[in-house]
């Protein structure tokens, strides 16, 4: 296992645009993070998962914003109507459920709306 | 989720030792006291994380107060690869917590 895997690295779209986003953790991880990044601030919690059920959204997380993860393996990200505001480093990590146990992050995907 | 605070920024040379404070004055006796750190244009990395008492790994040591309220991140012999944004993190230790960073400290390291 090569660690947490995004794709795309990069996107660029218009504005108006729909784009998804996929993360692959590491195999044996039932819980699946989303967070958001942007210049000069720690990534903000979007929404994570444990196995298939999505457990928490944040309110950052607005009507646009969707996530999957069917199977409870990969997740997508889809980000609907693209907005400026939405550009920013879309960042996936993965951990084991029990307490303590560190996150594995992805190296991101970073978006933007032009 | 509990706060911390952590300075903008610090410098330090080339081999040796960077002490990283983090306050904490809010901490509760359930909140873990995590540390991460990113490298440009990764993501964030585990580093170390302990509740009360002092730990060591390879990475690097994480010195605790007794009353809990500070931490300090210790790198015993910094590297250019260890610039990086540096963050403290409580997270609770129930099971369905979450990690809520906050800015992190920038650490310079000069060759």
């Amino acid at each position: 296992d090569t660690g947490v895997s995004q794709d795309p690295r990069h996107k660029i779209t218009k504005r108006g645009q729909n784009v998804t986003f996929r993360c692959d953790p590491i195999s044996e991880h039932n819980r699946l993070y989303w967070y958001r990044q942007t210049l000069g601030q720690g990534p903000e919690f979007l929404t994570y998962f444990q196995n298939e059920a999505q457990l928490e959204k944040s309110r950052l997380l607005s009507d646009r914003f969707s996530a999957e993860r069917p199977k409870g393996s990969f997740s997508t990200l889809e980000i609907q109507r693209t907005e400026q505001g939405d550009s920013a480093m879309y960042l996936c990590a993965s951990s084991l459920s029990t307490g303590w146990e560190g996150y594995t992050f992805g190296s991101g995907t970073r978006l933007t709306v032009v | 989720d509990a706060k911390t605070t952590q300075p903008n920024s610090m410098e330090s040379n080339e081999e040796e030792p960077v002490h990283l404070p983090c306050n904490h004055s809010t901490i509760s006796g359930t909140d873990y006291i995590h540390w991460y750190r990113q490298l440009p244009s990764q993501g964030p990395e585990y580093v170390i994380h302990g509740l009360t008492s002092n730990v060591n790994n390879r990475m690097a040591s994480l010195a605790i107060a007794e009353d809990r309220k500070s931490s300090t991140l210790i790198l015993h012999r910094a590297t250019l690869r260890d610039a990086a944004v540096y963050y403290c993190i409580l997270r609770d230790g129930g099971a369905n917590s979450k990690l809520t960073f906050g800015k992190g400290i920038t650490l310079s390291v000069r060759p």
